[in-house]
């Protein structure tokens, strides 16, 4: 079946500390890809997105993902997390043809200690 | 730029009522979403519009849930009667077109009781 899944319900991490969210996906064709941050309260914020092209995507305060065509993966990944990093985060694709629908994963929560 | 606005941000009902959500998109955006967003769950898109047509509404319970978008701006969902698993945020998104980048509301939180 198609999904996204997002493995890690709950993240705490020390302020400092590097970060990896983990995504897979299971779609035929290699699907649009995105990350969305979201803190209480608050919208979805979109923080990087991958088309196509070169497979390490760069994207705002500092995040970067990965592609991985063979994993079907789109980790997320932060060098060093700062207290304000605490939110849950969404991988979400949209499948190819998939008219803009975004099809979201449960999502991760993380939590930064001081 | 103002972004996507969403009106009221907080809901409270009781089974059976009905309720209504209002979202203005970003100005020049052709494309409105409604998504639903479950405790513990990410959002599930409920209906798409492309200026006041719907693109998909595959997943809107059609039985209660009503969206419209009269003149390719504004757009309200409505819930009529409401059940108590409808308790959710609400989020509207808009894109300046079909396949661009999606911008989210602050949504509006409904608990029904």
């Amino acid at each position: 079946a198609q999904s996204v899944t997002q493995p890690d319900i709950h993240i705490t991490v020390s302020e400092g500390a590097s970060l990896e969210l983990r995504c897979n996906y299971s779609y035929g064709a290699t699907p649009y890809l995105f990350w969305y941050v979201q803190s209480p309260g608050q919208g979805l914020q979109l923080l990087l997105k991958y088309f196509s092209g070169d497979t390490l995507v760069q994207g705002i305060k500092g995040f970067e993902a990965e592609f991985k065509r063979s994993q079907s993966s789109f980790n997320l990944r932060k060098p060093s997390v700062h207290w304000s990093d605490a939110a849950e985060y969404f991988c979400a694709v949209v499948p190819s043809g998939g008219y803009n629908k975004l099809i979201f994963g449960a999502g991760t929560r993380l939590a930064v200690h001081p | 730029e103002a972004g996507v606005a969403q009106s009221p941000r907080y809901k409270i009902i009781e089974k059976r009522q009905s309720v209504a959500f209002w979202c203005n998109p970003i100005s020049g955006h052709a494309t409105l979403y409604w998504y639903q967003q479950i405790l513990g769950q990410g959002p599930k898109l409920l209906i798409q519009f492309q200026n006041n047509g719907v693109v998909d509404d595959s997943q809107l319970p059609k039985d209660r849930f009503s969206a419209e978008r009269l003149k390719g701006v504004d757009s309200t969902l409505k819930i009529q009667p409401a059940k108590l698993e409808d308790s959710a945020v609400y989020l509207c998104a808009s894109s300046l077109e079909l396949q661009e980048t999606q911008y989210f509301g602050p949504g509006t939180r409904l608990l029904v009781l």
